[in-house]
């Protein structure tokens, strides 16, 4: 069946530096892709979406790139502060259904 | 974008026993969904509850195991029943809604079950 994938489980990044999460997903068929952030005891939170008709979405201090030759999402992080520290997934649909496919996600640590 | 609670934040249960989790929007919304959370992992649709419908379950889920109700625009319940060790998890309510050409999904806070 479909999956989406993360390649990094875990990503520390210094505070300032920039990261840059990546996702994998499998069905060609989606359209439609969000990237959340869940800090601990929290539910998960939007940050960014972007359709399968654009590569490159920004928002603040924030930039998604889609490539859906390689079928591949990222999310990147702008001058990373330790309020970033999260862990992150992308989510994937496609048009004519809501249902969303949540990938493994990744913890991002923001060393001081 | 909408605002979402659910009560109880956390609970411990025995097995054998049910437990109800609330869920309350700030706005009207037409789709709510309710997903599991096991710890350290991704999250699971478990149903899908659209007001004056019967929720629809993914596959791994059964109504007899999750009950749901939604009796208006702005709430739903999700009851865990005859609960065991394995039900230990965080369980998520969740709302979409429109923003223009995309359909945004918010998150609750969810609601961390544990099962002794």
């Amino acid at each position: 069946g479909e999956s989406v994938g993360l390649h990094l489980p875990t990503l520390s990044v210094q505070e300032g530096d920039n990261s840059i999460i990546n996702c994998a997903y499998s069905n060609s068929a989606s359209d439609y892709f969000i990237w959340y952030k869940q800090e601990s005891g929290k539910g998960p939170q939007f940050i960014i979406d972007i359709r399968s008709n654009m590569d490159k979405r920004q928002g603040q201090r924030v930039t998604v790139l889609l490539n859906k030759t390689v079928k591949h999402l990222s999310l990147q992080i702008a001058a990373t502060q330790p309020g970033d520290s999260a862990v992150y997934f992308c989510a994937e649909s496609a048009s004519g259904t809501y249902k969303y496919i949540f990938g493994t996600g990744t913890r991002l640590k923001v060393l001081a | 974008s909408a605002v979402i609670s659910q009560k109880p934040s956390r609970d411990i249960c025995q097995r054998g026993t049910s437990l109800t989790i609330q869920c309350q929007v700030d706005s009207q919304v037409t789709m709510m969904f309710w997903y599991r959370q096991q710890p350290g992992q991704s999250l699971t649709l478990i149903a899908t509850a659209n007001q004056g419908s019967e929720a629809t379950y993914e596959s791994g889920f059964v109504i007899d195991k999750f009950p749901i109700s939604r009796p208006n625009l702005t709430f739903s319940t999700l009851t865990v029943s005859n609960m065991s060790p394995e039900d230990s998890s965080i369980y998520l309510c969740s709302v979409e809604v429109s923003g223009g050409l995309s359909y945004e999904q918010y998150f609750g806070p969810g609601t961390r079950l544990t099962v002794t």
